[in-house]
């Protein structure tokens, strides 16, 4: 089941804050957060695990609510290369760890302009 | 370090004919994906090994889509024959075995006409 992501897209000035919702109907045993700009893959943003664990990446952080299954991702005094993709994936452990797999999001298009 | 390197690029084929992408994942990273990413859309997953194994290829359309590793590290994605709804950016990533962090490579765009 593909996990839902709002808002689609958001347009920012260069200093606004934002944040990315990520929910899904199955019970989550974590969430990853990843950025891909134009044309490029994704890249790792970072992991939250299933305890409601907060973690932060400097001026990016996220939040994960296993009872609410959903997770949101915190961008703070947003910079011009914040601009891309943010996709959520939710993982589902299927064999302690070995056989990890990812359902991701359809993406939030974010866009900081000066 | 070395990154997850794909190729080509970029390939245009017409419907019906045959294509193959190749992956070369970062050294030492035991777990290999390749997904499929429509534009507009998330990656999807088509199979995963965990070194020369499947451990999941339920989402793989098996009658056109086939996948290998050989020995362990580089691997192949193979369409025959290939549809118009294949065309899409074909994503190679990889891990360390029990780790969750997945490095993607830039990706093999893939336009059928």
């Amino acid at each position: 089941q593909q996990p839902v992501q709002s808002p689609q897209a958001v347009i920012l000035r260069e200093g606004e804050d934002a944040v990315i919702n990520c929910s899904s109907s199955k019970a989550l045993y974590s969430v990853h957060w990843y950025r891909q700009k134009h044309g490029e893959a994704p890249v790792f943003l970072m992991i939250l695990l299933k305890g409601g664990e907060q973690k932060g990446h400097e001026k990016i952080s996220a939040s994960f609510n296993e009872k609410k299954q959903q997770s949101s991702l915190y961008l703070t005094a947003s910079q011009l290369s914040y601009s891309g993709t943010y996709f959520c994936g939710t993982g589902e452990d299927q064999s302690g760890g070995s056989n990890y797999k990812l359902t991701f999001g359809k993406g939030t298009l974010l866009t900081v302009n000066p | 370090e070395a990154g997850v390197a794909q190729s080509p690029r970029y390939k245009i084929i017409e419907k019906r004919q045959s294509v193959a992408f190749w992956c070369n994942p970062i050294s030492g990273h035991a777990t290999l994906y390749w997904y499929q990413q429509i534009l507009g859309q998330g990656p999807k997953l088509l199979i995963q090994f965990q070194n020369n194994g499947v451990v999941d290829d339920s989402q793989l359309p098996k009658d056109r889509f086939s996948a290998e590793r050989l020995k362990g590290v580089d691997s192949t994605l193979k369409i025959q024959p290939a549809k118009l709804e294949d065309s899409a950016v074909y994503l190679c990533a990889s891990s360390l075995a029990r780790s969750y962090e997945q490095y993607f490579g830039p990706g093999t765009r893939l336009t059928v006409t």
